[in-house]
């Protein structure tokens, strides 16, 4: 059974400091990678995609892949309040040729404190 | 509106009963997909379907059924041998393998 791990936090940083979340998978057949944002109480929201090596910037937001190291992670520069949610890895594809199967980390939980 | 709907938003069962959650989408994505969350974890897969009439079994797919006769919908129903069904449920669709996924709403299941 593949894996997504994540660190589950919290993780707390300043107003305006930059947050970095990791998450790494144990299948070397995933393929994509995503990063989703999950409010109290809400569904997720997806923030990024990435699916080759390298970075990936949007906005505040940068992926970085590494598939040699199985590692992912998303970097938020300039933490707001309302950035204060979980973050979740997802890893779509696998080893057995599954291209559908999307697995999920257990999230970190980021509070952004003013 | 293009999206996912889920029905209803909150759900009470009677131990013993079965309930059927409602997720319907309208964006024509090919796959849809069922998750469960439980308080401080993150999402399990219980079924996944890629195209009409084909469905699989996640990781948690025990006391749960499914079906796709319709590309738009793709209902779970918590049967009676869930033993712990009192969670946060997620429906969500992608248009094809490997791209992301887009989320309904949820539907809170309570065992009362």
């Amino acid at each position: 059974q593949k894996e997504v791990e994540q660190n589950s936090g919290p993780l707390s940083v300043p107003e305006g400091a930059i947050a970095s979340l990791n998450c790494t998978y144990s299948d070397r057949g995933s393929q994509s990678f995503f990063w989703y944002r999950q409010y109290s109480g809400k569904s997720p929201e997806l923030i990024m995609s990435i699916y080759s090596n390298g970075d990936k910037e949007d906005g505040r937001f940068t992926a970085q892949l590494n598939k040699a190291s199985q590692y992912v992670s998303l970097l938020i520069r300039d933490s707001q309040p309302s950035d204060s949610a979980t973050y979740l890895c997802a890893a779509a594809g696998d080893s057995g040729g599954s291209n559908y199967k999307l697995t999920f980390g257990k999230g970190t939980l980021l509070t952004v404190n003013p | 509106d293009g999206g996912i709907t889920q029905s209803p938003k909150y759900l009470f069962r009677k131990e013993g009963q079965n309930v059927t959650l409602s997720c319907e989408q309208n964006l024509n994505h090919d796959a849809m997909y069922w998750y469960r969350q439980d308080p401080g974890q993150g999402l399990r897969l219980i079924y996944y379907s890629q195209i009409v009439n084909d469905f699989q079994k996640g990781d948690i797919a025990e006391g749960y059924s499914v079906s796709r006769e319709k590309k738009e919908s793709f209902p779970l129903t918590v049967t009676s041998a869930q033993k712990n069904p009192t969670a946060f449920y997620l429906c969500a669709s992608s248009i094809a393998g490997l791209t992301e996924a887009f989320f309904g709403q949820g539907t809170r299941l309570t065992v009362v």
